[in-house]
């Protein structure tokens, strides 16, 4: 079955601080994975998409990584703020003319002054 | 741009009323998505127009639940009649060919409640 689990579920860390949220998938056939941020009450914004053929993609202090062989992301945030406190959510497909993506969980992440 | 619009942005309703919600997606886009939003489930796919026709709506719940896309710049989902159980958030989302390469832009959301 296809799956997308992420970790932590939560997270809190003091504003400055670096931290990193894991994504591990089971989703195969393998077509690109997306990291969403998504604040309360908002609906989810695209941080990064990676092709299986793209091992990292930065977005400001957002750097995402893809290991399609061991089928592992994950996304560190550099010196966090207090604005980064939000559910991240990791997202894969299956193809590139897939419209169904499989959804994590997210994690919900807490950024303390 | 002014990205996906939805409304309402907050609905109340009463047990077995009718529900629209309202999207118009990012200029350009031809492709629309219905997703519903829950603590238990997370997002589900509802359903999915690509160039105004419906190419699935296996994720669409019950009967009860519709959707439509007469024009590239609009689309509706109504529930009829309404449950407690349809209480969630709903968003439009869209993106400009298929999803599988392309970013989803996604609205700020409708969220239903129903007493």
């Amino acid at each position: 079955k296809n799956q997308v689990e992420q970790s932590p579920q939560s997270l809190i860390i003091l504003e400055g601080k670096n931290c990193t949220l894991q994504c591990n998938y089971t989703v195969s056939p393998f077509s690109n994975l997306r990291w969403y941020k998504q604040d309360t009450g908002r609906g989810p914004v695209s941080l990064t998409i990676m092709t299986f053929s793209e091992n990292t993609k930065s977005n400001g202090r957002y750097t995402a990584t893809l290991d399609a062989d061991t089928k592992q992301s994950s996304l560190h945030i550099t010196a966090s703020q207090l604005s980064d406190s939000a559910s991240y959510i990791c997202v894969v497909s299956e193809s590139e003319s897939n419209y169904q993506l499989i959804w994590g969980a997210g994690t919900k992440l807490i950024i303390k002054p | 741009d002014a990205g996906v619009i939805q409304s309402p942005r907050h609905e109340v309703t009463e047990m077995g009323q009718e529900v629209t919600l309202r999207c118009k997606p990012i200029s350009g886009h031809n492709s629309l998505f219905w997703y519903r939003q829950t603590m238990m489930r997370g997002l589900e796919l509802l359903i999915y127009f690509n160039n105004n026709v419906p190419i699935d709506d296996s994720g669409m719940p019950e009967d009860r639940f519709s959707a439509k896309m007469p024009n590239a710049s609009f689309s509706t989902l109504k529930i009829q009649p309404s449950e407690p159980r349809d209480s969630a958030v709903y968003f439009c989302a869209s993106s400009f060919r298929g999803a599988g390469g392309n970013t989803i832009y996604f609205g700020e959301g409708s969220w239903l409640t129903v007493v």
